[in-house]
């Protein structure tokens, strides 16, 4: 079955530290990997997007790892601010037949204290 | 860029009645979903279309019904609201397997 894992389910940091989260999953075929951040109270956006042959890929604060082989994607927030605090979700894409699908992680609810 | 809207933002309903939440996209995507939002459970994918006069079921499409009579619009009825159908409902686009877009959510209560 298809699913995307991730951990820590939440995470408390200080302003300033930085911090890394998992995002494991068994989405096959693959098509790409997206990190999206949510607000409260709002909708998901977009933060990168990671394609079978890209490793890396940063998006000022945001850095986001791929490893396909062993199907784990990492995003590093550095030197953490206090509007990071947010839910952050992992989105596989899945590709069979031209078909859309997109699998979603459960997220990780970031708190970054002053 | 209006992007992805969707109203109402909030709606309370008692259980039995019916409603329909609207999604409109000014972006020309053919691809256009509806998910609910449970708290620790992430989104959850209701109904799908990928084009004009076709929508297929998601993960939970039990309960609701959607059409897709334009590129722009994609409605999602609730037949019979029930309280387990609590939640926030968020409406996304994409063109192919691009970026979702979504919007700002409808928070749902049924009493």
């Amino acid at each position: 079955k298809n699913q995307v894992e991730q951990s820590p389910q939440s995470l408390i940091i200080l302003e300033g530290k930085n911090c890394t989260l998992q995002c494991n999953y068994t989405v096959s075929p693959f098509s790409n990997l997206r990190w999206y951040k949510q607000d409260t109270g709002r909708g998901p956006v977009s933060l990168t997007i990671m394609t079978f042959s890209e490793n890396t890929k940063s998006n000022g604060r945001y850095t986001a790892t791929l490893d396909a082989d062993t199907k784990q994607s990492s995003l590093h927030i550095t030197a953490s601010q206090l509007s990071d605090s947010a839910s952050y979700i992992c989105v596989v894409s899945e590709t069979t037949s031209g078909t859309y699908k997109y699998i979603f992680g459960t997220g990780t609810r970031l708190k970054v204290l002053a | 860029n209006a992007g992805v809207t969707q109203t109402p933002k909030f709606q309370v309903l008692k259980t039995g009645q019916s409603m329909t939440l609207q999604c409109a996209q000014d972006m020309n995507h053919e691809y256009m979903s509806w998910y609910r939002q449970d708290p620790g459970m992430g989104l959850r994918l209701i109904h799908y279309s990928v084009g004009a006069g076709i929508t297929d079921q998601g993960e939970v499409p039990n309960g609701y019904n959607v059409s897709r009579s334009t590129t722009e619009d994609f409605p999602l009825r609730l037949l019979s609201a029930a309280p387990s159908q609590t939640s926030v409902y968020f409406c996304a686009s994409s063109s192919g397997f691009g970026e979702l877009f979504f919007g700002e959510g409808s928070r749902l209560t049924v009493l």
